[in-house]
């Protein structure tokens, strides 16, 4: 079955890099996928990546892929204090339908 | 990108009562809508997965005849609450799909926090 795992805080300092971890067990997966979880807001797709690829950039953002230790982690360059939120990673497995939530990274930004 | 939007987005009701939250998809049709729960401080888990035209496919341990779903049109999907408990209270969240279909992504309401006292 799906199991994804994150750790649960990260506290970092505005203008430091960023990075969020995430490990999966299903080595089916299509698709992995992070998002953002503002309080008491819903969530924002930040970012995804296709099974296939290691790495994909997006502005301040970068996802690294290693499937073979099924392995996923975000990098947000220069954080600054709006990236204060819950990161959830998540993925895609075999059937279109479901996908599996991790456990959430809180990541707190110090001015 | 695609809005999807609930409503409400927070309640209130007694104990026994019935609660109905409204998940629509604004500027896409989707057949497909998903309705997750959250506890405080833990992550989103899928309780249903709502076919527009269709009976919904629930998760195991959810309760179908506690959590109603209807998705009477490929803009709406409604979560009926009946009979509500102070452990029902949590805030539950709609998503659904949209955008590019082969990659699946799902785009999230903004959340509906229910507390039943």
């Amino acid at each position: 079955g799906e199991d994804v795992e994150q750790s649960l805080f990260l506290s970092v300092r505005e203008g430091d890099s960023s990075v969020i971890n995430c490990t999966y067990t299903d080595s089916s997966s299509t698709y992995l996928y992070w998002y953002k979880q503002e309080p008491g807001a819903g969530l924002q797709l930040l970012t995804y990546i296709f099974s296939n690829m290691d790495m994909k950039q997006d502005q301040r953002l970068t996802v690294l892929l290693n499937k073979k230790d099924k392995h996923l982690s975000l990098r947000i360059a220069d954080t600054q204090t709006g990236d204060s939120a819950i990161y959830f990673c998540a993925e895609k497995t075999g059937g279109y339908q479901k996908v599996t939530f991790g456990t959430g990274t809180k990541l707190q930004v110090i001015p | 990108g695609a809005v999807v939007s609930q409503h409400p987005s927070w309640v209130i009701c007694k104990s026994g009562t019935s609660v109905k939250i409204e998940c629509r998809s604004l500027d896409f049709q989707a057949t497909t809508m998903f309705w997750y729960r959250q506890f405080p401080k833990q992550s989103l888990m899928l309780m249903a997965t709502s076919n527009e035209g269709s009976k919904a496919t629930y998760e195991q341990g959810v309760e179908k005849d506690k959590f109603l779903i209807n998705h009477a049109s490929l803009t709406l999907s409604t979560l009926t609450v009946t009979s509500a408990h102070p452990e029902d209270s949590s805030f539950y969240i709609c998503s659904a799909r949209g955008g590019r279909e082969a990659t699946g992504e799902l785009f999230f309401g903004e959340g509906s926090r229910l507390t039943v006292l």
